[in-house]
């Protein structure tokens, strides 16, 4: 059963602006994590935000987490051509951890 | 630490044959997850295990499917026999309980 939702499904950006991505779950968790896949690969774990937590940074990447509205997002500032990927969220609840579907970013030159 | 490493890489097979897919986690982490990717469904989680015990397999998705994990270092996840739908990517992780999961490179499957 899917946990999370990731929204937009694709994003087209120019090379230099910022992307976000949002990511709604439907049940209280213990925490959430963001990865990256890029084609043909495994998932590359980015930052994980536990419950008790709002936000957190790490180098051009921003997540926030708010659980009164059961969504996360993350931001990618500045992006580069190499950020093109699919990035998914995944909520951990009684560790069990489950993905959305992604969300497929492309990174425009 | 060489991360989770996943065998074979890539398997194409006949219908109605036996696909084994091996995983071996990092060192150390008790929890292992096997996971299946395709287009249509994403990414599914079959089976998670904590220090070697099943914990849930609501995901697997019928009696063709099996997992085990003997020991802390190894687990194989076995589809017999084998259907076109079942080609997918198949994704073996580890981490320790609560924290970042680490995933394999993946086992590209093809069912034909």
């Amino acid at each position: 059963s899917q946990q999370g939702e990731e929204d937009p499904q694709a994003l087209s950006i120019q090379e230099g602006e910022n992307a976000t991505m949002n990511c709604s779950y439907k049940t209280s968790i213990n925490n959430l994590q963001w990865y990256r896949q890029n084609s043909g690969r495994g998932l590359v774990h980015l930052i994980l935000i536990r419950s008790n937590e709002r936000e957190k940074h790490s180098g051009r990447l921003r997540v926030t987490l708010d659980t009164s509205k059961k969504s996360s997002s993350l931001l990618i500032t500045a992006s580069r051509a190499a950020d093109t990927a699919s990035y998914f969220c995944a909520t951990d609840r009684d560790d069990k951890i489950i993905f959305g579907k992604g969300t497929r970013l492309h990174i425009l030159p | 630490d060489a991360g989770v490493i996943q065998s074979p890489r890539h398997e194409v097979t006949e219908m109605g044959q036996e696909v084994t897919l091996r995983c071996k986690p990092i060192s150390g982490h008790n929890s292992l997850f096997w996971y299946r990717q395709t287009m249509m469904r994403g990414l599914e989680l079959l089976i998670y295990f904590n220090n070697n015990v099943p914990i849930d397999d609501s995901g697997m998705p019928e009696d063709r499917f099996s997992a085990k994990m003997p020991n802390a270092s190894f687990s194989t996840l076995k589809i017999q026999p084998s259907e076109p739908r079942d080609s997918a990517v198949y994704f073996c992780a580890s981490s320790f309980p609560g924290n970042t999961i680490y995933f394999g490179e993946g086992s590209w499957l093809t069912v034909v």
